[in-house]
């Protein structure tokens, strides 16, 4: 079946340990994101992803860092320099960046920080 | 910047009811407006999409109206069922063609039997 998988879906991290979540996509989509949401709370962007090997900032960058070496895949790493890194995060993509095309979300991965 | 205002307060009805949700935005011109259903624990799942030029589009018991005017689009469920409790998120997007796409903070409905 097409869609977006996220792993890992429940995560634990010490403070200071820096974490990666996966994000694999198989609708050949161009554009990806990653949000972020807390309890209660909207998304909020983090990091997207228009093209391969491209990529701007989010609303909330810091702290984060993403790759987009291969069209399918963009992964995030929650960095020891985000301050409050417990929250949901979701990942998502749609066809092109630059058109009014759905997004498709992944279920999404939950960062608790110990 | 760009700012983004749904109903903080979660919306009770009673079945049967219709809900009306609101999305209002300021500092922006989006080309077209999105409306995504998200349940507890779940990703966002697209419903409608409304562009500039469209007053209303509906689909089966949603219907969702852009009033570019007044900066605001407003979301209804007609014949509110308990099964369409969940948070609704809107999302206005385009008009400078750079992908982004930010979401308001969402509205949480509950149909109560």
């Amino acid at each position: 079946d097409g869609g977006i998988t996220q792993s890992p879906k429940y995560l634990f991290r010490k403070e200071g340990q820096n974490v990666t979540l996966s994000c694999e996509q198989n609708l050949n989509h161009d554009a990806m994101y990653w949000y972020r949401q807390d309890p209660g709370q909207g998304l909020r962007l983090i990091y997207y992803s228009q093209i391969v090997n491209d990529f701007q900032k989010g609303d909330i960058a810091e702290g984060y860092s993403v790759s987009r070496e291969k069209k399918e895949s963009f992964p995030l790493t929650v960095t020891s320099a985000q301050k409050n890194p417990t929250a949901f995060y979701l990942c998502a993509s749609r066809s092109k960046a630059g058109g009014a095309g759905e997004l498709f979300f992944g279920e999404g991965s939950r960062l608790t920080v110990l | 910047s760009q700012k983004i205002e749904q109903n903080s307060e979660a919306l009770n009805i009673q079945e049967g009811k219709t809900a009306t949700l609101t999305c209002n935005y300021t500092n922006y011109s989006p080309a077209y407006l999105q409306w995504y259903r998200q349940d507890p624990g779940r990703g966002p799942v697209f419903l409608l999409l409304i562009r500039e030029n469209e007053k209303e589009k509906r689909k089966e018991r949603l219907k969702v109206t852009f009033d570019t005017t007044l900066k605001q689009s407003l979301f209804h469920i007609t014949a509110s069922q308990p099964a369409d409790s969940a948070t609704y998120l809107c999302a206005p997007g385009g008009s400078s063609n750079t992908g982004k796409l930010i979401f308001g903070q969402g509205t949480t409905l509950q149909v109560k039997p």
